[in-house]
C-alpha cells in the first residue's frame, strides 16, 4: 500500500532550527512536496524534490533520499509565524499526491 | 503567480439541501483540477480529479452521485454536495495544475461547509 509517515507534533524555540522528517512508500515516484498549512487555511507550497539532495530556499530547505524513501524539511531561524502544520506529500506513478497527516509545529518564545 | 479562488469561503446549510462550491483559476488555464476534503487534524483526502471537458474520476469510497463535479471550462470547476448531511461538514479545498506541469498544484483558499 501507499503510506506517508511524519511526526504528529513538534515543538521548537524561536530562533532555533527544526527538522521535520517524512518517510514514504508509494507505487512509483514522481516527486516529494512540502506544504505549510495554517489553521483554517488551505496549504501553501513550500518545496518540491524529485532528485536526491538538498534544495535550499531562504530559511527553508528540503532534502530527499529516493533510495531510503525519506525526506526532511529544515526550518532555520524560526519565527513565531512558522507555527503551522507541515504536510509531506509524495506523487505516485499516476501523478497523484499521497498526503501525510501533517506535523503540527509549535514555536515557543 | 498562479492564483486559485474558491467561493464561498464558508457556508452553513440545512440537512437535505444542496451546496455548490466554485473553484476558479484566475490567471492560468487549468486542465486538471482536484477536489479534497479535510477533517480536523487529518490529512487532505483526494475526492476526485477533474479534467476539463470530461467526467471526473472519483476516488474509492466517494459517491459520485452525492458529490457532483463539473469542469466545464479551463478556469472553472464546481463541486455540488447534494442532499447534505451533518457528516458532510468539512473543509473542502480545490487545487489546479497548469497544463502539462505536474510539479505543483495551486490550492484555493478552501470552503468550510457546516451542515446543521
Amino acid at each position: 500500500g501507499q503510506n506517508i509517515d511524519q511526526p504528529t507534533e513538534m515543538t521548537a524555540t524561536e530562533g532555533a532550527i527544526v527538522q521535520i522528517n517524512c518517510t514514504y512508500q508509494t507505487s512509483g515516484f514522481n516527486g516529494l512536496f512540502w506544504y505549510q498549512q495554517h489553521a483554517g487555511e488551505a496549504p501553501t507550497f513550500l518545496s518540491y524534490n524529485v532528485l536526491d539532495g538538498l534544495e535550499e530556499k531562504g530559511r527553508f530547505s528540503s532534502f530527499l533520499s529516493r533510495s531510503k524513501g525519506y525526506s526532511y524539511l529544515l526550518l532555520k531561524e524560526l519565527q513565531m509565524k512558522d507555527s503551522a502544520s507541515y504536510l509531506c506529500a509524495a506523487m505516485d506513478s499516476n501523478y497523484q499526491l499521497i498526503w501525510g497527516a501533517g506535523t503540527k509545529l509549535i514555536i515557543k518564545p | 503567480g498562479a492564483v486559485v479562488s474558491q467561493h464561498p469561503s464558508w457556508v452553513i446549510c440545512k440537512s437535505g439541501t444542496s451546496v455548490k462550491i466554485e473553484c476558479r483559476s484566475l490567471d492560468f488555464q487549468a486542465t486538471t483540477m482536484f477536489w479534497y476534503r479535510q477533517f480536523p487534524k487529518q490529512s487532505l483526502m483526494l475526492m476526485a480529479t477533474s479534467n476539463e471537458g470530461s467526467k471526473a474520476t472519483y476516488e474509492q469510497g466517494v459517491e459520485k452521485d452525492k458529490f457532483l463535479i463539473n469542469h466545464a471550462s479551463l478556469t472553472l470547476s464546481t463541486l455540488t454536495v447534494t442532499s447534505a448531511h451533518p457528516e458532510d461538514s468539512s473543509f473542502y479545498i480545490c487545487s489546479a495544475s497548469l497544463a502539462g506541469e505536474v510539479d505543483e498544484q495551486y490550492f484555493g483558499p478552501g470552503t468550510r461547509l457546516t451542515v446543521t
